[in-house]
């Protein structure tokens, strides 16, 4: 089986850096990815790390250890519109068809 | 273009009483996803689609729930007959063909109360 382990809420202030961190139990997988989710709205796509290392996407950062089973995104320069909650998610490797399976997220609530 | 389009945006039933959710895609995306997002959790695939075939419906509780996607595009998803444990976001996601499904494409979902 597989399992995702993310914080429950972060709390951070604008302007500042926060780190969501995931571990994971898992055989072996594709990827990480992150999602972020706005109270009431879609899950929208933010990066996604095939390889160990660290993505860039402007003030977000995405990094992947399979040797750790961790992972983490980095927001920097953190904006009010920020305040949202944060999925991890990886596609297990098994045979035939492997869904996204999600963690359960992390709500980061960015003040002033 | 034109995102994931889902319809009711909100739905309040009593157990045991029937539900519709709808859903049109991105279009051109071949791939479309159920799921179903219980609060304070992530999303849960219920029903994959590739075109008009299931790919992976392992965890949809098929004694109640349904899917179709007859022609390809829009899909349907049912409840018959709805439970109080059922009240969650079903959401909606697609991507392009050919794509991995690492970067989905989401619908606003529906958010259903079952009383």
């Amino acid at each position: 089986g597989q399992s995702l382990e993310q914080p429950s809420e972060v709390t951070a202030v604008e302007g500042a850096i926060v780190q969501i961190n995931c571990t994971y139990q898992t055989s072996g997988f594709y990827g990480l990815s992150w999602y972020q989710q706005h109270d009431g709205g879609a899950p929208t796509f933010l990066s996604y790390n095939a390889l160990d290392g660290l993505e860039e996407t402007g003030r977000f950062s995405s990094f992947l250890s399979r040797s750790d089973s961790y992972g983490y995104l980095l927001l920097q320069e953190l904006q009010m519109k920020d305040s949202a909650s944060y999925f991890c998610a990886v596609r297990p490797i098994y045979s035939g068809n492997t869904p996204l399976v999600f963690g359960k997220g992390t709500r980061l609530s960015v003040i002033a | 273009e034109a995102g994931v389009a889902q319809s009711p945006r909100y739905k309040i039933i009593e157990k045991r009483q029937s539900v519709a959710f709808w859903c049109n895609p991105i279009s051109g995306h071949a791939t479309l996803y159920w799921y179903q997002q219980i609060l304070g959790q992530g999303p849960k695939l219920l029903i994959q689609f590739q075109n008009n075939g299931v790919v992976d419906d392992s965890q949809l509780p098929k004694d109640r729930f349904s899917a179709e996607r007859l022609k390809g595009v829009d899909s349907t998803l049912k409840i018959q007959p709805a439970k109080l444990e059922d009240s969650a976001v079903y959401l909606c996601a697609s991507t392009p063909r050919g794509a991995r499904n690492y970067e989905q494409y989401f619908g606003p979902g529906t958010r259903l109360t079952v009383t």
